[in-house]
């Protein structure tokens, strides 16, 4: 079993539809969730964090946190094709000792 | 506020040669971290420093990779020999200090050929 685990891409929505990513991650000890944003061929761009259970809104994203599932999402309100990029899931702590561990990304492609 | 400095952004090189990359985190941060990223997966850690002590290298190929950061501030990656498989985007990131939200640098895209 992967550590952190992405829901498989492409995804592909029409302008203005609610985009929905998905991680899912074993350990169950783990503290911090991200999730950034990375262009091709650019580095990777923090978008949210979240600690706790729940909702957590910063404009058209909101990150949803479910420790007990050992699930997280980013939801994509009103999409834009400038929302097109590769979304990465990242879990910190637990038995990881901080270390940050990655998913292997969800490719978003948001169609005009 | 400068953000993470990395170079060289491009390095083509043949199996079995060295190359070194080089990284300046933003101002104060005492954590540095380098991470590897293959084609369609994601980042994945090699070595991570606090101040100029080695915190978690278990990832690290230790017989061709090395890194250093000896005053606690910028660091080196080095590959001797290169393989082919070493072909990634080379990633410094840091952060105010460890669990902290990482920021990344621009990344070395490194071709082995």
């Amino acid at each position: 079993q992967k550590e952190v685990e992405q829901n498989s891409g492409p995804l592909s929505v029409p302008e203005g539809a609610i985009a929905s990513l998905n991680c899912t991650y074993s350990d169950r000890g783990s503290q911090s969730f991200f999730w950034y944003r990375q262009y091709s061929g650019k580095s990777p761009e923090l978008i949210m964090s979240i600690y706790s259970n729940g909702d957590k809104e910063d404009g058209r994203f909101t990150a949803q946190l479910n420790k007990a599932s050992q699930y997280v999402s980013l939801l994509i309100r009103d999409s834009q094709p400038s929302d097109s990029a590769t979304y990465l899931c990242a879990v910190n702590g637990g038995n990881q000792g901080g270390k940050l561990i990655f998913g292997q990304g969800t490719e978003l492609s948001v169609k005009p | 506020e400068a953000g993470v400095a990395q170079s060289p952004r491009y390095k083509i090189i043949e199996k079995r040669q060295s190359v070194a990359f080089w990284c300046n985190p933003i101002s104060g941060h005492a954590t540095l971290y380098w991470y590897q990223q293959i084609l369609g997966q994601g980042p994945k850690l090699l070595i991570q420093f606090q101040n100029n002590g080695v915190v978690d290298d278990s990832q690290l190929p230790k017989d061709r990779f090395s890194a250093e950061r000896l005053k606690g501030v910028d660091s080196t990656l080095k590959i001797q020999p290169a393989k082919l498989e070493d072909s990634a985007v080379y990633l410094c990131a840091s952060s105010g200090w460890s669990g902290d939200t990482q920021y990344f640098g621009p990344g070395t895209r490194l071709t082995v050929l």
